[in-house]
C-alpha cells in the first residue's frame, strides 16, 4: 500500500525558504502513472493546491504561488521536495503530500501532513 | 480561476438522519469533481470521484450526484464516524485545482 510521509522544518523565520520533503514507500515515484503534489491547509482553514510534479520534472503551480514556488524529484531516494521562497506568516500551514492519477484530477493517497510555523 | 461554494458551512444533525451536503462551480466543471473527508487531525481522505463513483473501501452510504455547475454529497444515514468536515475539489479547469471550503457536519 502506497504510503507519503512529508518531512523538515516545523518553524521557519519570516522571508526565508520553506522546505519540505515528501517520501514514498510501497511504490515506485518513477511510474508513468501518476504526478505527486504538494496541498496546504491554514490552521483552522480550508485547502489550496500549491503545486504537482512528474517524475521528470514536468510540474505545474498555483498561479497565485507560482513565483514563489520550486517543486523537485529525487527519483534514486523515492522523494519529491517543496520549496516555498519569501515566506510570511499568511504560509503558516499543514502541508500535505499528495499522488495524483495521470489524466486524472483527484488526489489519493495523502500524507499525513505536517505543519509548518513561519515565525521569528 | 473557478471558485467552489460549499453550503451550508454547518449541518447540525443526528444519528440515522439523512445528510445533503451541497458545492456550487463558478462556471460548468462538467462531471469533474470530488468530494473529500476531512476528520479532526487527519488528513483530507478521498470519497467520491467523477461526481459520483466511490473509491476504494468508502461505504455505500455516501453518494454523490450532480454536473455542470450544482453538485450535492449524500450520506444515507449517519454513523458516529461520519461527523467531519467535507471539501469538494474541480478538477476540471487547472491550474489550479480550487476547493470548497468545508461544510462541517457536527452531530446534533
Amino acid at each position: 500500500q502506497l504510503q507519503l510521509q512529508e518531512s523538515g522544518p516545523g518553524l521557519v523565520k519570516p522571508s526565508e525558504t520553506l522546505s519540505l520533503t515528501c517520501t514514498v514507500s510501497g511504490g515506485s515515484i518513477s511510474s508513468s502513472s501518476y504526478y505527486w503534489g504538494w496541498i496546504r491547509q491554514p490552521p483552522g482553514k480550508g485547502l489550496e493546491w500549491i503545486g504537482s510534479i512528474y517524475y521528470s520534472g514536468n510540474a505545474y503551480y498555483n498561479p497565485s504561488l507560482k513565483s514563489r514556488v520550486t517543486l523537485s524529484v529525487d527519483t534514486s531516494k523515492n522523494q519529491f521536495s517543496l520549496k516555498l521562497s519569501s515566506v510570511t506568516a499568511a504560509d503558516t500551514a499543514v502541508f500535505y503530500c499528495v499522488r495524483r492519477i495521470l489524466g486524472r484530477g483527484w488526489f489519493d493517497p495523502w500524507g499525513q501532513g505536517t505543519l509548518v510555523t513561519v515565525s521569528s | 480561476e473557478i471558485v467552489m461554494t460549499q453550503s451550508p458551512a454547518t449541518l447540525s444533525l443526528s444519528p440515522g438522519e439523512r445528510a445533503t451536503l451541497s458545492c456550487r462551480a463558478s462556471q460548468s466543471v462538467s462531471s469533474n469533481l470530488a468530494w473529500y473527508q476531512q476528520k479532526p487531525g487527519q488528513a483530507p481522505r478521498l470519497l467520491i470521484y467523477g461526481a459520483s463513483t466511490r473509491a476504494t473501501g468508502i461505504p455505500a452510504r455516501f453518494s454523490g450526484s450532480g454536473s455542470g455547475t450544482e453538485f450535492t454529497l449524500t450520506i444515507s444515514s449517519l454513523q458516529s464516524e461520519d461527523f467531519a468536515v467535507y471539501y469538494c475539489q474541480q478538477y476540471n479547469n487547472w491550474p489550479p485545482y480550487t476547493f470548497g471550503q468545508g461544510t462541517k457536519l457536527e452531530i446534533k
